[in-house]
């Protein structure tokens, strides 16, 4: 099993540009995630999904927007970066039960917004 | 909403001695304390996790203590290695999670 997989792993943009950040999870997880990292603030969640198309808020939702058209796929687009988008995003899933067990986390993409 | 802090930020250790890293949380209904561990360009991955009925709980070398009154938990690692060496956050949840800033775990040789 490949677990939480995503693409693209490193990317630039310029600002107003937009993109899509991928994650797919081959472990039949309901719950899906989408952080950001950044220096000296841990990991903000950003949205998040309790189950295929549906969506919801985190804590850090303006500028970003999510698709869960397939349960195995969570998709984080950026319709208009701004070089405060530069971060980098990290997926996650988990089964039911959500945010009160284990998170298992992809290796992470890193985002350059110019 | 949930405000996590955790320390200290950085912390450097000789091989063979004990770590410790403290988190306080803020939302008494918080109760899922979860401890992840991330290597230089990978994900977080969960090492250890203590609910609020638990005050310890161990793994091996790791423990996790939970002081619920005073709203404070602790990450213990005794006989460090050098692959212990990682950045360590700790996280407070009832339904909504919150991390702590991190600890960057330096063990030496």
């Amino acid at each position: 099993n490949a677990g939480v997989t995503q693409t693209p792993k490193f990317r630039v943009l310029k600002t107003g540009q937009s993109m899509t950040l991928l994650c797919a999870q081959d472990m039949n997880h309901e719950y899906m995630y989408w952080y950001r990292q950044d220096p000296g603030m841990g990991l903000r969640l950003i949205h998040y999904s309790v189950g295929e198309g549906t969506t919801a808020k985190g804590e850090v939702p303006d500028g970003y927007n999510v698709s869960r058209l397939k349960k195995q796929n969570f998709l984080l687009g950026l319709e208009s970066a701004a070089p405060s988008q530069t971060s980098v995003y990290f997926c996650a899933s988990s089964p039911p039960g959500g945010i009160t067990g284990e998170l298992f986390f992809g290796e992470g993409s890193r985002l350059t917004v110019l | 909403g949930e405000n996590v802090e955790q320390h200290p930020s950085t912390l450097s250790v000789q091989e063979g001695d004990s770590a410790v890293i403290k988190c306080t949380y803020s939302d008494s209904a918080s109760n899922y304390f979860p401890w992840y561990k991330q290597e230089l360009g990978k994900g977080p991955q969960l090492i250890i996790d203590i609910r609020s009925n638990v005050g310890e709980k161990k793994d091996q070398r790791i423990a996790v203590t939970l002081n619920k009154t005073a709203k404070h938990f602790s990450l213990h690692i005794t006989e460090t290695q050098p692959e212990d060496s990682a950045v360590y956050f700790c996280a407070a949840s009832d339904n909504d999670m919150r991390f702590g800033a991190g600890t960057r775990l330096t063990v030496k040789p």
